[in-house]
């Protein structure tokens, strides 16, 4: 139980263009998704932490006119990165939480984004 | 706020020998402590967990953590590594209340050499 799809797993786009990345919880309803970027060989930085049905939170230096946030559903929510660039390209990983009270993240496989 | 701090960016061992990865950690409340692994090309597993009780905590392939209070620390051990380890480690910290977001270590590249 408790797993969360990535879709697409990677994806190569030309400079300017949208790209949409989606993460699905499959088998649990997700109160709460958060949404990661990851750079090669370096940590996990928290983008944005998204609730069911309202507004994405967006943490401090991410631009939430680049990076939309939608949770329409409790499986599922999609990040876009619009009007991408070179500098863009990364590891973008999702995680799921069930319920206010959850501890555990449960992490999606990732999306490679490669922007050319 | 917290922030987490793994030492170590690369930790080389011989296979069958015993690994100790560093993970301190700074917060003003008490924490949730996690340690998550990375196999290439892959999202992250959860390893184990501190939430409260016993300091000690266990995985079920042979790791385990302790939870040092005194010296805000929650080093991931195993007392003999295999090849299938080769992975990264990130600790992690949480605040039990308020936003569940987790703060994540730099993470430890774990090189098992046979």
């Amino acid at each position: 139980g408790a797993v969360v799809s990535q879709h697409p797993s990677w994806v190569i786009c030309k400079s300017g263009t949208s790209v949409k990345i989606e993460c699905r919880s499959l088998d649990f309803q997700a109160t709460t998704m958060f949404w990661y970027r990851q750079f090669p060989k370096q940590s996990l930085m928290l983008m944005a932490t998204s609730n069911e049905g309202s507004k994405a939170t967006y943490e401090q230096g991410v631009e939430k006119d680049k990076f939309l946030i939608n949770h329409a559903s409790l499986t599922l929510s999609t990040l876009t990165v619009t009007s991408a660039h070179p500098e863009d390209s990364s590891f973008y990983i999702c995680s799921a939480i069930s319920g206010t009270g959850a501890y555990e993240q449960y992490f999606g496989p990732g999306t490679r984004l490669t922007v050319t | 706020a917290q922030s987490v701090t793994q030492l170590d960016s690369q930790v080389p061992v011989f296979e069958e020998a015993p690994v100790e990865l560093r993970c301190n950690y700074s917060s003003s409340v008490s924490v949730y402590l996690f340690w998550y692994v990375q196999y290439p090309n892959q999202g992250l597993q959860l390893l184990l967990k501190y939430l409260s009780g016993s300091t000690l905590v266990e995985s079920i392939n042979g790791f385990e953590a302790e939870f040092n209070k005194s010296q805000t620390s929650f080093h991931l051990r195993k007392p003999s590594v295999h090849i299938s380890d080769t992975a990264e480690y990130f600790c992690a910290v949480r605040n039990p209340q308020g936003a569940q977001k987790l703060v994540f270590g730099q993470g430890t590249r774990l090189t098992i050499n046979p």
